[in-house]
């Protein structure tokens, strides 16, 4: 079946350090990728998505790639602010799946 | 309009209490999802609606009942919860079953049974 891996975390930077978190995934056919953003006490929010090979999301100053010959699609940001400080969940979507696969998600925390 | 509205926010139960959970979107969705989450992890999926009928049991508990008004509601009936049962509950919308596009999140409902 589908899956998805993320990096470990937690991870902890000092502000306008560069973040990556990596991501990868296994899966049949072409599924749509995406970086959800959960802030504490919310719920989770889109970040950023791509629905095939070679598409850049991006937003908020957040960028990721769709490599199908690598299966993956890695989250970076050039400088981070206290305000990233969340966690960060890689998911895909396959057709016809009818339901999300999700990675077990990377804490993120900014000092300033 | 790209919310989706969950009430409440807060809910503490007794394991005795019926309570429930309502989800509301307005996007013209037609596949809608109940996720359970607890700290730390990714939401794990309990239930998926498709044009108002359940498509995805993932074998849920009883105690736990799910239900489809119309279109744009999606409710969660819960009775004599467990303790373990605390934890965020996470609906969820996406335009169709079927397809690969984005599901749009609620802010949940963090839910404690004591």
């Amino acid at each position: 079946g589908d899956s998805v891996t993320q990096m470990e975390g937690p991870v902890t930077l000092s502000e306008e350090a560069f973040l990556t978190i990596n991501c990868t995934y296994t899966a049949t056919g072409y599924p749509s990728l995406f970086w959800y953003v959960q802030y504490p006490g919310e719920g989770l929010q889109l970040l950023l998505k791509a629905t095939k090979a070679d598409d850049k999301g991006s937003n908020k100053g957040f960028e990721a790639t769709y490599r199908k010959e690598t299966t993956s699609f890695h989250l970076e940001k050039g400088s981070v602010q206290v305000s990233d400080s969340a966690v960060y969940f890689c998911a895909l979507r396959n057709t016809n799946a009818g339901k999300s696969t999700f990675g077990d998600g990377t804490t993120l925390t900014v000092k300033p | 309009d790209t919310e989706v509205t969950q009430t409440p926010k807060h809910l503490v139960m007794g394991m005795t209490n019926k309570k429930s959970l309502k989800c509301e979107q307005h996007m013209g969705h037609r596949a809608m999802y109940w996720y359970k989450q607890k700290a730390k992890k990714p939401p794990e999926l309990m239930f998926v609606y498709s044009y108002e009928k359940l498509s995805i049991n993932e074998s849920v508990p009883s105690r736990f009942s799910p239900e489809c008004p119309n279109s744009s509601l999606l409710n969660l009936h819960l009775h004599a919860l467990q303790p373990e049962d605390s934890a965020l509950y996470l609906c969820a919308s996406s335009q169709s079953y079927g397809g690969n596009t984005e599901a749009f999140f609620g802010q949940g409902t963090r839910l404690t049974v004591v």
